[in-house]
This record gives structure tokens, sequence and C-alpha cells, in this order.
């Protein structure tokens, strides 16, 4: 079946300017991870969804960072005013929900920040 | 804080040898661990997942788990170049929805 896809793979912007990424779980998933990886790094739990309850936001940064997921499923990381350390791969992960779970990895977005 | 703690290494094997990679925790109510492997430039991908004390075995690799030492440890059997990657650590957090990992152990196998 599908895995976990991420977009765009790859996303240069200029320092200041907003970022979107989106994340699309692996269906009948429940849980939502997002993750920062910073180069030779381990990573960075950034924010977890889980069903309809509010989310898990104790790993963002700042409040630039903000993220959201519709209707359960897509999932949307957006970096408000970019600067060049938050220049990493996001990765986004889903699984059935909860510790007890596999948590399945996409590909991740390469952003670089110029 | 809930840690995960790995030697980050590199560890290095040579081609045929048994690579054993550990990995000790923090959260003495963690029931769930799991190995995953990261090539360079990629994603982590998922290898083993184990719940219970003892042994796990699923092709060359074998994930043993002892609850009493909070120690985890991945063995790699007949290790190839292939194998040569970083080797992620993961426990389940006894009280939020989260996994914890460790930081890696590269793992070098030499022809």
């Amino acid at each position: 079946g599908a895995g976990v896809s991420q977009s765009p793979s790859n996303k240069v912007t200029e320092k200041g300017k907003d970022v979107e990424l989106r994340c699309d779980p692996i269906s009948g998933h429940t849980a939502l991870y997002w993750y920062r990886q910073s180069l030779g790094q381990g990573l960075e739990f950034l924010i977890y969804f889980q069903g309809n309850s509010a989310p898990d936001k104790s790993g963002l940064p700042s409040d630039r960072f903000s993220a959201e997921r519709t209707g359960g499923s897509v999932s949307t990381l957006t970096i408000q005013r970019t600067q060049q350390e938050d220049s990493a791969v996001y990765l986004c992960a889903s699984s059935l929900g909860g510790p007890s779970y596999e948590q399945y990895f996409g590909p991740g977005t390469r952003l670089t920040v110029t | 804080q809930k840690e995960v703690e790995q030697n980050s290494g590199p560890l290095s094997v040579p081609e045929g040898a048994i690579a054993s990679l550990n990995c000790t925790y923090s959260d003495r109510g963690s029931q769930s661990f799991f190995w995953y492997r990261q090539y360079s430039g990629k994603s982590p991908e998922l290898i083993m997942s184990i719940y219970s004390n003892g042994d796990k075995e699923d092709g060359r690799f074998t994930a043993q788990l002892n609850k009493a030492s909070q120690y985890v440890s991945l063995l790699i059997r007949d290790s190839q170049p292939s194998d040569s990657a970083t080797y992620l650590c993961a426990a389940g957090s006894s009280n939020t929805g989260k996994l914890i990992f460790g930081q890696g152990t590269t793992l070098q196998v030499k022809p």
C-alpha cells in the first residue's frame, strides 16, 4: 500500500519568507508526527496529532512554527519568516496511534533558507 | 527528561561478522521499542519492533530487550556493506504519545 508522502521534496526559500510543508499519512493512521533533522544530527520532535485530540506542540521551537491537520488526514507544517537556522530536513511519520505502534516515515522535505 | 542513549560510533565491523548495537533508556514505564535504519540522505526505515523481554529474530536481525536493565540491543548477523547506515533506537513514552529517539549509532561494514 501507499506509504507516507511529503511535498515538496526540496524547498529553497529566502530568509524572511513563509513556507508550507505537506504530509499525507498512511490511510487509516490516526497519529501523525513532525520531526526535524539537521545535518548529521538526530531527530528533533516538533508536533504530534492523535485523532481529534489537541495536538502536542511541545517540540515547536518558536511561535514561527505551526501545524494543522485537516479532516484527520493531511497535515501542513508552516514556518513563518524563515531563518537560516530553519534549514533542515523535515520528516513526517504516521502510526495507528500512540507510543505502542510503529511509526512509518515519509521521505522528508529538505528546506534550505538562503 | 526521558532519554534514549546510544553510542554514536562509528562501529566498524568486517563483512560477515556480527554487528552489535546497544541502547539504554531512562523511562522505566516504556513498553515498546523500535529500531530504525537510516541511510545517508534518506529517511528512517523501521526494521524491528520489540515489546517483551527476550529475543526477537527477523532474518539476519535479532532484537533483544531487558526491561530490568532498561537495555535494548540489535544484532546483525552476517553483516554486509549494504548494512552500513545509522541505526536509531526508539522507546515509546509511558506518559505521552511519542517515541523517544536516540541520536543513532553509525555502523560501517568493511568488505
